[in-house]
């Protein structure tokens, strides 16, 4: 079993949907990372965590520290939303989920 | 605007090569990483290093080397002891609080 698992591992919705996606880890962590991977391998930073809640724009990432888990949520989806998503435990290392490919219909 | 560079973005060699993957970054951080990644699995950690002159081997070290003169510099060495080479090498650096990422490098060996 992944110390890191992510899900869903693939997410299809419409354009202006509201999107969860999940992730639970099994090691003590002093952070957590939402990353963001577009089509071409470039990884972009979207939040680091180590309690509560972070909003940027229309990105909002939660973390339960007791229940060893976090959600990325997208509000009003759009299409330029449609990249991997990918959750990162941080220790004296990160340990990252596999991901998850977000495809955003118009 | 301060970064990760990695050149180049495409690497194409002969097996049996060794190939050296460049990285540089101009944010001051003092903590580098070397990361592969293959089709369907997680990022892998190869290398690390928290200061200059020193570095740790990650999970997959074995074919590859690193080295790390400079802060700004840590460039990775795929050997041709690498079984597997053909993959997406992501190098990125880190302070409490940041974490940044290089573009990247998809090498392939023919």
């Amino acid at each position: 079993k992944n110390e890191v698992e992510q899900s869903p591992q693939n997410l299809t919705a419409q354009e202006g949907e509201f999107i969860t996606i999940n992730c639970s880890y099994s090691v003590g962590i002093s952070a957590l990372h939402w990353l963001q991977q577009h089509p071409g391998g470039g990884i972009v930073s979207l939040f680091m965590l180590s309690s509560g809640k972070k909003k940027h724009g229309r990105l909002i990432a939660t973390i339960n520290i007791q229940e060893k888990h976090s959600s990325l949520h997208i509000t009003a989806s759009h299409p330029r939303d449609s990249a991997v998503y990918i959750c990162a435990a941080y220790t004296n290392k990160l340990i990252f989920g596999t991901g998850t490919l977000l495809a955003v219909q118009p | 605007d301060g970064g990760i560079t990695q050149s180049p973005k495409y690497l194409f060699r002969k097996e049996g090569q060794n190939v050296t993957l460049s990285c540089e970054q101009n944010l001051n951080h003092d903590a580098m990483y070397w990361y592969r990644q293959d089709p369907g699995q997680g990022l892998r950690l190869i290398y690390y290093s928290q200061i200059v002159n020193d570095f740790q081997k990650g999970d997959i070290a074995e074919g590859y080397s690193v080295s790390r003169e400079k802060k700004e510099s840590f460039p990775l060495t795929v050997t041709s002891a690498q079984k597997n080479p053909t993959a997406f090498y992501l190098c990125a650096s880190r302070t409490p609080g940041e974490q940044f990422f290089g573009p990247g490098t998809r090498l392939t060996v023919l």
